[in-house]
């Protein structure tokens, strides 16, 4: 079985500061992917990124780097100058390729509410 | 950019009463989601559908859940008889064909559903 967990509740910020998202997740599959989704007021669900288990190259686009450690289990999310469009709630989401059968399910974290303020 | 519907946007139903929520995955999308949040709480799976039939469900999904793609463009989530603890947002999902579960799952703007 899969588990995704964001031990941050909530995070509060002031405007321009750096934030980090945790995410640590567990998986007897060798084959996995990690997902980061952004949930606004409006209560959509934004894809932003998506990583391999075998690719630990960290990313950075714009504000947002990733970072993944596959030796912690963890995939971590970092949003440099925050804003106050920023403020939403995070999700980590975890999915295998078990054996090929899999169809991709996801396996979401609790989430954590940030709230940029002005 | 293509996007995932879902209709309506709202739903109230008294409990006991039977529900459908509709979704239109994106046009080369081939496998589609059902999740479901309750206030407050995270996102959790309740069914994936392949090729015209189930392909994995949660312990949620029971006996009063059905799942349909009547017409190869819709995407149905029936609800039998509703219970006060099916009210929850309900998110579909569809995600293209080809390399496993690395796609990632598209998803639409949610129902919420509200049982009386």
């Amino acid at each position: 079985a899969q588990k995704v967990t964001q031990a941050q509740t909530e995070i509060s910020v002031v405007e321009k500061e750096d934030v980090t998202l945790d995410c640590v997740y567990e998986t007897r599959d060798t084959t996995y992917y990690l997902f980061w989704y952004k949930q606004p007021p409006s209560g959509e669900l934004v894809f932003l990124i998506r990583r391999n288990s075998f690719d630990e190259q960290n990313e950075i686009s714009g504000r947002y780097s990733w970072n993944f450690q596959k030796s912690t289990s963890s995939f971590n999310f970092t949003i440099t100058a925050s804003q106050v469009v920023d403020s939403a709630v995070y999700f980590c989401a975890l999915s295998v390729l078990a054996g090929g059968t899999s169809y991709g399910k996801l396996t979401f974290g609790q989430g954590t509410i940030l709230t940029v303020h002005p | 950019e293509p996007e995932v519907t879902q209709t309506p946007s709202h739903q109230v139903t008294q409990m006991g009463q039977e529900v459908i929520l509709r979704c239109v995955p994106i046009s080369n999308h081939l496998y589609f989601y059902w999740y479901r949040q309750i206030l407050g709480q995270k996102v959790e799976f309740l069914v994936s559908f392949y090729n015209n039939e189930i392909s994995e469900k949660s312990e949620i999904f029971d006996d009063q859940f059905s799942v349909e793609r009547p017409d190869g463009s819709n995407f149905t989530l029936k609800i039998r008889s509703t219970k006060l603890e099916d009210s929850a947002m309900y998110f579909c999902a569809s995600r293209r064909p080809g390399q496993g579960a690395r796609q990632p799952q598209h998803f639409g703007d949610g129902t919420r559903l509200s049982i009386l």
